[in-house]
């Protein structure tokens, strides 16, 4: 069964470029996260969805960035327009259920520098 | 400010020895802890957790010890192995609000050397 898929695995651009990044999460899974990895800040969740609605996205840094997840087999997380310090490893996870605590699945990462 | 602290920013442990990794939180409503593993150009995998109604968890090799009174909790890793050299994250839920919202720590690379 193939785990959650994430697109692409690396992405370079230029500073005030649009940046889309996507995310496929396990089939049956009804919850899903977006989350930047930095040295600084580790794993900071930036919004995560339950069945298909946004619930949290007080963890988005700023207006640049937006999610959206039009059905429950893809989610899109974009960067507009991108600059440098956006610039980190960002992971899609998904999760099965929304009650107790369920484990979530994380995708390989997408590496993006902004230069 | 960060509610879920991993002050060692790496360790370097001999296979065979004990590999101990730290971890502070702030939040007293935290009521489950997780610990994930991560290799490099991998996404972190679930590794062990432990509810805030015990003080120790036990799987194999590894064990998650809790202190609620000092908010503080460790990952035990005996012996170490050199498989084991990742970086390992420190995760937190906060009781009562959206159920599978984790809070992670910076994390902590470990290097067990053969």
């Amino acid at each position: 069964d193939a785990g959650v898929i994430q697109s692409p695995r690396h992405e370079v651009t230029e500073m005030g470029q649009e940046v889309t990044l996507r995310c496929k999460p396990i089939s049956g899974h009804n919850s899903l996260f977006w989350y930047r990895q930095t040295m600084m800040r580790g794993l900071e969740l930036l919004i995560y969805f339950n069945n298909n609605v946004p619930i949290d996205d007080s963890g988005m840094p700023e207006d640049r960035f937006s999610a959206k997840m039009p059905n429950a087999s893809f989610s899109t997380l974009k960067i507009q327009p991108s600059e440098p310090r956006d610039s980190a490893v960002y992971f899609c996870a998904s999760s099965a259920g929304t009650t107790n605590y369920n484990e979530q699945f994380f995708g390989p990462g997408t590496r993006l520098t902004v230069l | 400010d960060q509610q879920v602290k991993q002050n060692s920013p790496s360790l370097s442990v001999q296979e065979g020895r004990i590999s101990i990794l730290n971890c502070d939180y702030t939040n007293s409503m935290f009521d489950y802890f997780l610990w994930y593993k991560k290799y490099p150009a991998e996404g972190p995998t679930f590794l062990i957790s432990i509810s805030s109604i015990k003080d120790k968890n036990e799987d194999g090799r590894f064990t998650v010890f809790l202190n609620k009174s000092a908010k503080h909790l460790s990952l035990h890793i005996v012996p170490s192995q050199p498989g084991d050299s990742a970086v390992y994250f420190c995760a937190a839920r906060a009781y009562g609000g959206a159920t599978n919202k984790l809070i992670f720590g910076t994390g902590t690379l470990l290097a067990v050397q053969p």
